[in-house]
């Protein structure tokens, strides 16, 4: 199984200042045949499902505010929030969709010092 | 974003057998677009997917959960199930139900989710 880590484990992050959370895969999640990175990030709140920010490591989902954004490549990602706001307390997970079975980091808890 | 609904008996008691249904909103389900899945989250845990179908009835499961889980569709109803067997304490948690994207033979991201439903295996 693909296992992915994320650094750190929680983060505290003044407002307006940035957040910088990373997911390391134990394999390379870029598919060749399409150069494209499998791997999502999802923001998880108290009591709600997992939302979907991030899909192909970089490409922001509908909606999601522009404040957010996802780099890295074969096995080392970043999700930054470059100014934080209050409604970003959450829980944040890295997913990789490029073999079955589908895992997910054990999470990132950003929280507001 | 699609709103999908999980439903069944919130608490099981041990080695007996956790079933859950989700209801899909709309005409989606048959659509090769799509592919459809269950995850957990046990108390104060990680995400760990469980396993997913497409609309034709093929089937991928984790392999730690393979020997006790299987998934199925009814179109008709705009619904997909779960049966988990044998349960234990540790199959105690949130169960969410997703809608990923496919495309061609790749199964890709999960992008609308239900509000998940907690089952508590307990005697």
């Amino acid at each position: 199984d693909i296992v992915l880590t994320h650094s750190p484990d929680s983060l505290a992050v003044s407002l307006g200042e940035r957040a910088t959370l990373n997911c390391k895969s134990s394999q390379s999640l870029l598919y060749s045949a399409t150069k494209k990175n499998h791997l999502a990030w999802y923001q998880q709140k108290p009591g709600q499902p997992p939302k979907l920010l991030i899909y192909w490591a970089s490409t922001r989902a509908s909606g999601v505010p522009d404040r957010f954004s996802g780099s890295g490549s074969v096995t080392d990602f970043t999700l930054t929030i470059s100014s934080l706001q209050a409604e970003d307390v959450a829980v944040y997970y890295c997913h990789q969709y490029y073999t079955s079975p589908w895992t997910f980091g054990q999470g990132t808890k950003v929280e507001i010092k | 974003q699609l709103q999908l609904q999980e439903s069944g008996p919130g608490l099981v008691k041990p080695a007996e057998t956790l079933s859950l249904t989700c209801t899909v909103p709309g005409g989606s389900m048959t659509s090769s677009s799509y592919y459809w899945g269950w995850i957990r989250q046990a108390p104060g845990k990680g995400l760990e997917w469980i396993g997913s179908i497409y609309y034709s009835g093929s089937a991928y499961y984790s392999p730690s959960l393979k020997s006790r889980v299987t998934i199925s569709i009814d179109t008709s109803k705009n619904q997909f199930s779960l049966k988990l067997r044998s349960v234990t304490a540790a199959d105690t948690a949130v169960y969410f139900c997703a809608r990923g994207l496919r495309q061609g033979y790749q199964l890709l991201w999960l992008r609308d989710w239900g509000q998940g439903t907690l089952v508590t295996v307990s005697s």
